[in-house]
């Protein structure tokens, strides 16, 4: 089992920066491809990024490509999320996860941080 | 342009058994498989369906999911009303080289 603890979120102004981090309480962590998945008030589900285990592949949905960057530091056993260029329709609660789902296959291993909200308003 | 396609809602009656659809093309579900996902206002999305019809350990076998082609499915029988809540699938698309989830059901039990 990982337990994972997301933090970083707050209120932002458009155009400003934040960090959300996502600690794992087990060094099972550096085996795992990891996601961030984000949901917008009243809104469903939306995948955000994932990098995989090693740290050599990184993807992310079209509309934050260029402004967001995941990165995961192994040694603290601790997930990143850099958002640079911040916009109002990027206000979400953001959620550190292991969906069930690696880069080449889907299983039962599924963690979710708490979510951790970031919002963007002036 | 990629998407899966789940119904926005449906409403059953205790005791009653619901399909859930989720569209797709080639591209996701055609090629990848689709997990099902439980998710409570608050709470972190529950795994209810892994690799199309796989459960995870500690959900009820009243919890199935099929795939055919480019579609998938969640049956839930037995409906109780702790099975209120938002239903996604999600899968791979090579399209978008990332995870694409469906726009989510929103599943009322009267």
């Amino acid at each position: 089992q990982v337990h994972l603890v997301g933090s970083g979120g707050g209120v932002v102004q458009p155009g400003r920066s934040l960090r959300l981090s996502c600690a794992a309480s087990t060094l099972i962590f550096s085996v795992y491809d990891m996601h961030w998945v984000r949901q917008a008030p009243g809104k469903g589900l939306e995948w955000v990024a994932v990098i995989s285990y090693d740290g050599n592949n990184k993807y992310y949905v079209d509309s934050v490509k260029g402004r967001f960057t995941i990165s995961r530091d192994t040694s603290k056993n601790t997930l990143y999320l850099q958002m640079n260029g911040l916009r109002p329709e990027d206000t979400a609660v953001y959620y550190c996860a292991r969906p069930g789902m690696s880069l080449t296959v889907t299983d039962a291993r599924n963690y979710w941080g708490q979510g951790t909200l970031v919002t963007v308003s002036s | 342009q990629s998407v899966l396609t789940q119904p926005p809602s449906a409403s059953v009656t205790p005791g009653q058994r619901v399909t859930i659809s989720c569209s797709g093309s080639s591209s996701n579900i055609g090629s990848h498989a689709v997990n099902w996902y439980q998710h409570l206002p608050g709470t972190a999305p529950k795994l209810l369906i892994y690799n199309n019809n796989q459960r995870p350990s500690g959900v009820p076998d009243r919890f199935s999911g099929s795939k055919s082609g480019t579609s998938a499915s969640l049956a839930i029988s037995g409906l109780q009303s702790e099975d209120e809540a938002d239903y996604y699938c999600a899968a791979w698309d090579d399209s978008l080289n990332g995870v694409l989830f469906g726009g989510g059901t929103k599943l009322t039990v009267l």
